[in-house]
């Protein structure tokens, strides 16, 4: 069975730096893309990014391209999604997702982790 | 940069057919996802490559693709449907992944 376990609800302050994790299993970790999603609260779902862990290939948002880092231990099986200086606007729910395909071009979401809260508040 | 359009929101009567749809220049040559969210929970994969329902899902639910629009239908709507859809595609270029903007379901 695939599972995806987020880690816990996060509280920081603005420029802290933050980095929020989520374990695979049940399937091939370096065979399928993961990626990550915001949702503001009250807001709609936008794709952040996604890493291959077989290779470390790493696509980006426009819009989160450089505001953040998204990375994968294939030891341990766990993708993350680092910040190196939080803002205020970066309170959201953040979920891990795996895609279902190797290639990028097909790597819809098939599972979803439960989906971690990130508040950034002075 | 990409965009999916989305209504904002439908209503339908329980037992009812609803659609919800996704308007987007790439969706004529790039497959449309839709998912469903659940107030608070994370998004079900619904329809995946325009029109097939994974494991699981019920028949009432549908996909269409026809030119720059992608449909979601739902027929005979439950009240357990009411929930938050997303549609989910790529752009043209196969190197931005994009979320509609979301359609909130009522069934009343």
């Amino acid at each position: 069975e695939v599972q995806l376990v987020q880690s816990g609800a996060e509280v920081r302050k603005p420029g802290e730096s933050l980095k929020i994790s989520c374990k695979a299993s049940g399937y091939s970790f370096t065979s399928f893309w993961i990626g990550w999603v915001r949702q503001v609260p009250g807001k709609g779902l936008e794709w952040m990014g996604n890493i291959y862990p077989g290779d470390s290939d790493t696509r980006y948002s426009p819009s989160f391209q450089g505001q953040v880092t998204i990375s994968a231990d294939t030891s341990t099986r766990t993708a993350y999604l680092h910040w190196s200086s939080l803002k205020a606007s970066d309170t959201a729910l953040y979920f891990c997702a795996r895609s279902q395909d190797p290639a990028f071009v097909d790597s819809y979401f098939d599972y979803w982790g439960q989906g971690t809260l990130v508040t950034v508040s002075s | 940069s990409y965009e999916l359009t989305q209504p904002p929101s439908v209503s339908v009567s329980p037992g009812q057919t609803a659609r919800i749809t996704c308007s987007g220049d790439a969706l004529p040559k790039k497959f449309a996802y839709w998912y469903q969210q659940k107030s608070g929970q994370a998004p079900v994969l619904l329809i995946y490559d325009d029109s097939k329902r994974p494991p699981g899902i019920p028949e009432r639910f549908s996909g269409s693709s026809s030119g720059t629009r992608a449909t979601l239908t739902l027929s005979g709507a439950q009240v357990e449907d009411e929930a938050d859809y997303y549609c989910y595609s790529i752009d043209s270029s196969g190197k931005q992944w994009v979320f509609g903007g979301g359609t909130k379901l009522a069934v009343l």
